[in-house]
Order: C-alpha cells, then sequence, then structure tokens
C-alpha cells in the first residue's frame, strides 16, 4: 500500500546549493501534506506543511511546493547547510476521523561541505 | 519547548513476553498516537487515542496490543506477547486539536528489540 512516495532513497548536494526532494501520492482524499526531518535515535521533527487549498507555502529557507492535478508535491531548501543532512519524511493525511499520517520511505539528505 | 518523551529509550525482552512502553505527550494535547518504525522501512501508523478510547487502528495493531491513558499525564502502548517482528522503533505523537492545520509531534521513540 504505496499511498505515498519518495522514489528517491538518497540524495547529495553541496553546502549553499538549493536541495528538491520530492514526493508522489495516489490517494486523492488526501489534504494535508508535511515533512518531517529525523536525525538518526531520534524522533521525526515537524518541518513544514501545506494545505491542499495551497500550492506554496514558504518558511525561511525551506518551501514545499504542492502539485495537485499531478499529486506531487516537492520540499526546496536554499541554501543548503551542512545541519540540513538527515533523513526527510514526507506524509500525508485526510481532514476527517483520526488524522493519521502516511508516511513515504524516506529520503536521506546528505549535505557535502 | 513543550515535548512528547518516551520511556525507556531501548527495550530488549524475550519472545513471548509482555512489554510496555510509555509516553508523556504534550500535556495540553488532545490526540494520542502510535507509530513504529522497522528498521529500513517506512514509519507506520499503529493506533490514534482520542477521548479515552481508540479512534482509529491499522491492520497491525491486533489482539496483542492494547493502548491505555491510565492517568492524566501517561499514555501507554502494551504489546501482550512480544514476536521477533515486533522488533522496531516505536514513536508516540500527540496533537493539539482535530483542525487541519495542525502537525502532530513525536517523541525521540522507544527501540524495542525482541529476542
Amino acid at each position: 500500500d504505496q499511498q505515498v512516495k519518495q522514489n528517491s532513497p538518497s540524495l547529495s548536494v553541496q553546502e549553499g546549493r538549493i536541495s528538491i526532494l520530492n514526493c508522489d501520492y495516489t490517494n486523492s482524499m488526501f489534504d494535508y501534506f508535511l515533512w518531517y526531518k529525523k536525525y538518526p535515535a531520534e524522533g521525526p521533527t515537524f518541518l513544514i506543511s501545506i494545505s491542499s487549498i495551497k500550492d506554496k507555502n514558504e518558511d525561511g529557507r525551506f518551501t514545499v511546493f504542492l502539485n495537485k492535478s499531478a499529486k506531487h508535491l516537492s520540499l526546496h531548501i536554499v541554501p543548503s547547510q551542512p545541519g540540513d543532512s538527515a533523513v526527510y519524511f514526507c506524509a500525508a493525511r485526510r481532514a476527517e476521523g483520526a488524522q493519521k499520517l502516511v508516511f513515504g520511505q524516506g529520503t536521506r539528505l546528505t549535505i557535502n561541505p | 519547548e513543550p515535548e512528547v518523551t518516551q520511556t525507556p529509550s531501548h527495550q530488549v525482552t524475550q519472545m513471548g513476553q509482555e512489554v510496555i512502553l510509555r509516553c508523556v505527550p504534550i500535556s495540553n494535547h488532545l490526540y494520542f498516537y502510535w507509530y513504529r518504525q522497522i528498521l529500513g522501512q517506512k514509519v507506520e501508523f499503529l493506533v490514534s487515542f482520542y477521548n479515552n478510547e481508540i479512534s482509529e487502528k491499522s491492520e497491525i495493531f491486533d489482539d496483542q496490543f492494547s493502548v491505555e491513558r491510565p492517568d492524566g499525564s501517561n499514555f501507554t502502548l502494551k504489546i501482550r506477547s512480544t514476536k521477533l517482528e515486533d522488533s522496531a522503533m516505536y514513536f508516540c505523537a500527540s496533537k493539539l486539536r482535530s483542525s487541519s492545520n495542525t502537525e502532530a509531534f513525536f517523541g525521540q521513540g522507544t527501540r524495542l528489540t525482541v529476542v
């Protein structure tokens, strides 16, 4: 049941450049999307989110873009910093019910100095 | 900053034993969740809890699992008879309210190893 997919298991980016992490989903009932960042031996930490009524949300160096027709979202980090090295999870949920999160497999981002 | 805390950080148990994982959600939050992540796999939803009852559970959450909020602060996950395949990181999460544009906050996790 791959409702949320992150097709790139890893990504390596030079410090100062833009990091782009991608996520696709299949369930059209999802209406809220989140990105979490995870360091080893820690829990996921909320990064940024976007509602399905928007196509862009920006918070400092982080911007999330949503393309509903393509069922695709992306996270842009610019400029990338060494502290951004972590695993990034895309997650989605529906408005009603328990609002459980459905996660992608994660993308390991490595920022090279 | 308020945070979700989980204990223990690592639990080793023998197959067939009962184990209780503990969580203290953020104090004014109303919605509570357990997720797990088997090594190398994605984070999976187990169960959600609101108003002292389970609001949704996944197919993973069978009769061997139970949750409880025994007092105003703790939220526990019990596995009655552990199996090798229960070995995973277990994450507790809490959320303030049901409105769509609020995020869930996660604890640091409990690594459960069943031997």
